[in-house]
């Protein structure tokens, strides 16, 4: 399997612009998670899925940032009006299982996006 | 909510030798406690997952032990090599629904 792939891999926009990150997760995978990495705050989750239906998006930032997961096999991120401080690596995960105590849920990761907002 | 921290920040050790990671976490109410390695520019790649009612797990050089009580996880790296270089991260699985709350790591440095 390639692994979790995340697009693109870079990018660079100016504010006010809209970006969309998109994931493709390991085929089976039924778990989906986007993260959010920076110097300041570490690694911070935004949102999960289980079976394509978002779970618990509490640590999206704001209304800016919005996701989407309309099958098993992709995903988007979308920010609209981007901003400087979104600048960060975004990652995407994936995961077998969501239960609590069960060895399959151990998360695999993509490689990032990390955007530049100027 | 759940705070997990790790120290040191960086650390830097001969190759050969042996060496701990610290993590800990505020809220011993966890499901449980993964550690991942990250490369510069990479994702994460999962290394241990310890379950709560477990004390420690290994696989190869690696071991993971956990205290719950204490809020407390470490990790082992035995006979420490260049390739070990990366940054290290602990997270806690507070709600039992792979909700992981992340350290901010230690970076490691294995000097040949």
């Amino acid at each position: 399997d390639a692994g979790v792939i995340q697009s693109p891999r870079h990018e660079v926009t100016e504010m006010g612009q809209e970006v969309t990150l998109r994931c493709k997760p390991i085929s089976g995978h039924n778990s989906l998670f986007w993260y959010r990495q920076t110097m300041m705050r570490g690694l911070e989750l935004l949102i999960y899925f289980n079976n394509n239906v978002p779970i618990d998006d509490s640590g999206m930032p704001e209304d800016r940032f919005s996701a989407k997961m309309p099958n098993a096999s992709f995903s988007t991120l979308k920010i609209q009006p981007s901003e400087p401080r979104d600048s960060a690596v975004y990652f995407c995960a994936s995961s077998l299982s969501r239960l609590a105590g069960d060895p399959k849920n151990i998360q695999y990761f993509g490689a990032g996006t990390r955007l530049s907002v100027l | 909510k759940q705070e997990v921290t790790q120290i040191p920040a960086a650390l830097s050790v001969p190759e050969g030798e042996n060496l701990v990671l610290n993590c800990s976490f505020t809220d011993s109410a966890i499901y449980n406690l993964q550690w991942f390695r990250q490369d510069p520019g990479k994702g994460l790649t999962s290394l241990l997952l310890i379950q709560s009612s477990q004390r420690e797990q290994t696989s190869g050089r690696l071991n993971a032990s956990l205290d719950k009580s204490s809020g407390r996880s470490t990790l082992y790296i035995a006979a420490s090599q260049p390739g070990d270089s990366a940054t290290y991260l602990c997270a806690a699985d507070q709600t039992g629904a792979n909700n992981l709350f992340f350290g901010t790591g230690t970076r490691l440095t294995v000097i040949p």
